[in-house]
């Protein structure tokens, strides 16, 4: 059974910098993409980055892009994502994914959550 | 503002059929395949639909997707009072160096 645990979420000051983890297990992780998706509360789903297998592709939203970072650890198993210069606006749950088709999300971790606030 | 365009509420009684629709543009649904999501208040998203048409399993067959030029549909046969949830899809768009796009959702509600 595919599982995805997301940890490192909590409470930052804006400017601030936060690293997520996700641990994945179930399927061979080095052989498939991964991406981070986000839900402010109340709001729709925003997808925020993505992986290549190896890690030599990596893609990101306008929003995110030059202060977050995905990373790959494939001898871990686990996905990052490193956020820094953080805003209000980053507040949301943050969720990992497994590649289900065309760098889609399939299998979803639980979540966890992210506050950006003084 | 979603890049994907849904209806922001949907609604049918029990044992109806409802579609919700995904109008997108010639970078993401004319060119790539569409999935669609199932979310329950306070969980995570769930695959209900991948490659457009596809079924993962465990998925009733009551659920179906399809795409044309560049909308897509979700439908929902034999309409249940499970089925309230939040409905997204989502594609891959190829402009600049490429993103995945979701639809703003749709809150399906069961009469």
């Amino acid at each position: 059974e595919v599982q995805l645990l997301e940890s490192g979420g909590g409470l930052v000051q804006p400017g601030g910098s936060l690293r997520l983890s996700c641990a994945a297990s179930g399927f061979t992780f080095r052989s498939d993409a991964m991406s981070w998706v986000r839900q402010a509360p109340g709001k729709g789903l925003e997808w925020v980055s993505a992986i290549s297998v190896s890690g030599g592709r990596t893609f990101y939203a306008d929003s995110v892009k030059g202060r977050f970072t995905i990373t790959r650890d494939n001898s871990k198993n686990t996905l990052y994502l490193q956020m820094n210069s953080l805003r209000g606006e980053d507040t949301a749950v943050y969720f990992c994914a497994k590649d289900g088709s065309g760098w889609l999300p399939g299998n979803w971790g639980q979540g966890t959550l992210v506050t950006v606030s003084s | 503002q979603s890049v994907l365009t849904q209806p922001p509420s949907a609604s049918g009684t029990p044992g109806q059929r409802v579609t919700i629709s995904c109008s997108g543009s010639s970078s993401n649904i004319g060119t790539n395949t569409v999935n669609w999501y199932q979310q329950f208040p306070g969980t995570a998203p769930k695959l209900l639909i991948y490659s457009n048409n596809q079924r993962p399993s465990g998925v009733p067959d009551r659920f179906s997707g399809s795409k044309s030029g560049t909308s897509a549909s979700l439908a929902i046969s034999g309409l249940q009072s499970e089925d309230e949830a939040d409905y997204y899809c989502a594609a891959w768009d190829d402009s600049l160096n490429g993103f995945v796009v979701f639809g703003g959702g749709t809150k399906l509600t069961v009469l």
